[in-house]
Formats: structure tokens, sequence, C-alpha cells
């Protein structure tokens, strides 16, 4: 069975602070994606990054950032300096055997001016 | 833009109808997937078609059913609504095994 579990519901920060948001995942496969996705108001699930599971390597994408670490089954996300268009529900997903996505419980983010 | 559209974007049903939702799927993308999102909830998987062939199936019942056409745009059909249907969705398309990008969802509301 698969999971991921986004401990965060809500987190309220002030513009330009940074924001890091949490996701544990669980699988048995060795072979696995995980993905974040965005979903503004208007209800779209928006692509951000997706990582392999052979690939550890942490990368900043503008100020976007993640860090993967398999000993801890964790895939965190960082937005650097936020504004005010990041607020959303932001959804952590994994994807193994089969084609089908799982995803958290998602945490909302408020950005304030 | 993603270039996955939905249709209708918003629906009212009583219990116990029938619905069709449609999916048109991104240009070049054979596999589409449907997603069911209550409220304050992450998506939970329906079942997903590739090449018109059902490829995978989430915990839902058989009235929910699902096509796939020629050109890849897709049908969620659920049948004898129930209260708990109500929920937002999604629709998303692939060139499997890459990644699935997302329509703006069909929220039903089922009274």
């Amino acid at each position: 069975a698969q999971k991921v579990t986004q401990a965060q519901t809500e987190i309220s920060v002030v513009e330009k602070e940074d924001v890091t948001l949490d996701c544990v995942y669980e699988t048995r496969d060795t072979t696995y994606y995980l993905f974040w996705y965005k979903q503004p108001p208007s209800g779209e699930l928006v692509f951000l990054i997706r990582r392999n599971s052979f690939d550890e390597q942490n990368e900043i994408s503008g100020r976007y950032s993640w860090n993967f670490q398999k000993s801890t089954s964790s895939f965190n996300f960082t937005i650097t300096a936020s504004q005010v268009v990041d607020s959303a529900v932001y959804f952590c997903a994994l994807r193994a055997a089969g084609n089908k996505l799982t995803f958290g419980g998602g945490t909302r983010v408020l950005v304030k001016p | 833009e993603t270039g996955v559209t939905q249709s209708p974007t918003h629906l009212i049903k009583t219990r116990g109808q029938q619905v069709t939702l449609r999916c048109s799927s991104q240009s070049g993308h054979n596999t589409v997937s449907w997603y069911q999102q209550a409220l304050g909830q992450g998506p939970q998987f329906i079942f997903q078609y590739y090449r018109e062939e059902e490829n995978g199936r989430g915990n839902f019942p058989p009235r929910f059913s699902g096509l796939q056409f020629p050109n890849y745009s897709s049908e969620l059909n659920v049948n004898a609504l129930e209260l708990d249907d109500s929920a937002l969705y999604l629709c998303a398309s692939s060139l499997e095994p890459n990644i699935q990008y997302f329509g703006a969802g069909t929220r039903l509301s089922v009274l």
C-alpha cells in the first residue's frame, strides 16, 4: 500500500518569508516518483516538480527547492521569498507500481502582504 | 494552461440521478486519469484509461465507469448518485509514464 502524509494542514507567513512544506511517504516499491502540485482557488492542479527514487540530488528551480531523503522517506518542498501569488493548497504525491498518483491531504499556504 | 479541458465546470444533480463528465486531453497524450477530490481533502484515484482500455482502478464502486475515445478524450459516468458523490472531479492527461497534467475540474453537487 502507498501512503502520503502532509502533517501541516495550514501555514501562514508574511510576504518574503521562506515556507517549507513537509511530506512523508510510504511504499514498498524500489522504483517510484514523487511530485509536488499546487492548487490555487481556481481548482486546477498545477505540476511543480518531480523526483524519481534513484535521484536524491536536491535542486533549486527559481524560488522552489526540494529536499529528498530516502532514509527518512521525506520529500520536503521550500518556497523562498514567498509572494502573495504563492497562496494555494500544495499537494505532495507518490507514484509507485501502477499508474495512479497517491496524494497527501494537502497543506494550505497563506502568504500575507 | 495545461491544455486539459473539462466540462461542465459546475453541475447540480439529485440523489439517484446519473451524470456524465467530460475531459479533453492535452494534444498527443494517450492516457487519461480521473480523480475525486472531496472538500478539504487530497484527490483520490478513480481509474485510468490508456489507449481506450481501463488501465487501473481505485477503490470506487462499479457505478463509477468511464470511456476513452479514439481521439483520447474521455468521459466519467456515475450512476445512482449519492450525497457523498458531491466533490470536485479532476481529469489528468499524460503521455505515459510521464507527468500528469490536470484540468480545472467539474464541481458536482448532489442534493
